[in-house]
């Protein structure tokens, strides 16, 4: 298996500018997470799905943030409209279920400008 | 007070050096996870414990569920384990919280 998949590596956007990170998670994993990475905060938990099912959002900053995991293979994180302070290291991780260790994708480094 | 605090902060030693880092959570948890993460980003899962003690190579981890502390111990250590280590703890259903991280370097 491949791992975790995240695209794109790097996006630099403007402020105002929709932004979309996707993620593949290993197949046959049922719980996926997205979390975040800053130098100020380290890393955050904003969201994570369970069988497709998003569980806990509590993490997720504010209404400008969404994601969802319209299947097994495939969740997208968004934000709209993206600002300055969204710039950090998002990553996805998932994990098989909730009691195993959980396998990171890259991340995906945002920059808004 | 952070739920979950590491120590120390920063680690420098030389190749070869027994290395610990530890961790200590303030709440009830049931399981705590150590990552590592390389100096490029990338992210890995190294442990995952809720009791006693496991080991894969030169790396030990270990949990004291009642003192609420765990320990990551790295022997024989080496330039290439360089990286910022990362201890996890999950509390019920699948919510980690996560320590500050201990940036270990190693000189050769």
């Amino acid at each position: 298996d491949a791992g975790v998949i995240q695209s794109p590596r790097h996006e630099v956007t403007e402020m105002g500018q929709e932004v979309t990170l996707r993620c593949k998670p290993i197949s046959g994993h049922n719980s996926l997470f997205w979390y975040r990475q800053t130098m100020m905060r380290g890393l955050e938990l904003l969201i994570y799905f369970n069988n497709n099912v998003p569980i806990d959002d509590s993490g997720m900053p504010e209404d400008r943030f969404s994601a969802k995991m319209p299947n097994a293979s495939f969740s997208t994180l968004k934000i709209q409209p993206s600002e300055p302070r969204d710039s950090a290291v998002y990553f996805c991780a998932s994990s098989r279920d909730r009691d195993t260790e959980a396998f990171f994708g890259q991340g995906t480094r945002l920059t808004v400008v | 007070k952070n739920e979950v605090e590491q120590s120390p902060q920063n680690l420098t030693a030389q190749e070869g050096e027994f290395i610990t880092i530890n961790c200590s959570y303030s709440v009830g948890i049931s399981a705590l996870h150590w990552l590592q993460q390389h100096p490029g980003g990338g992210i890995v899962s190294l442990f995952m414990l809720s009791s006693g003690k496991k080991k894969h190579g030169r790396l030990i981890a270990t949990i004291n569920i009642q003192e609420k502390h765990s320990s990551l111990h790295i022997t024989a250590s080496h330039p290439r384990d360089s990286a910022v280590y990362i201890c996890a703890v999950r509390r019920g259903a699948q919510k980690l919280v996560f320590g500050q991280g201990t940036r270990l370097t190693i000189n050769p």
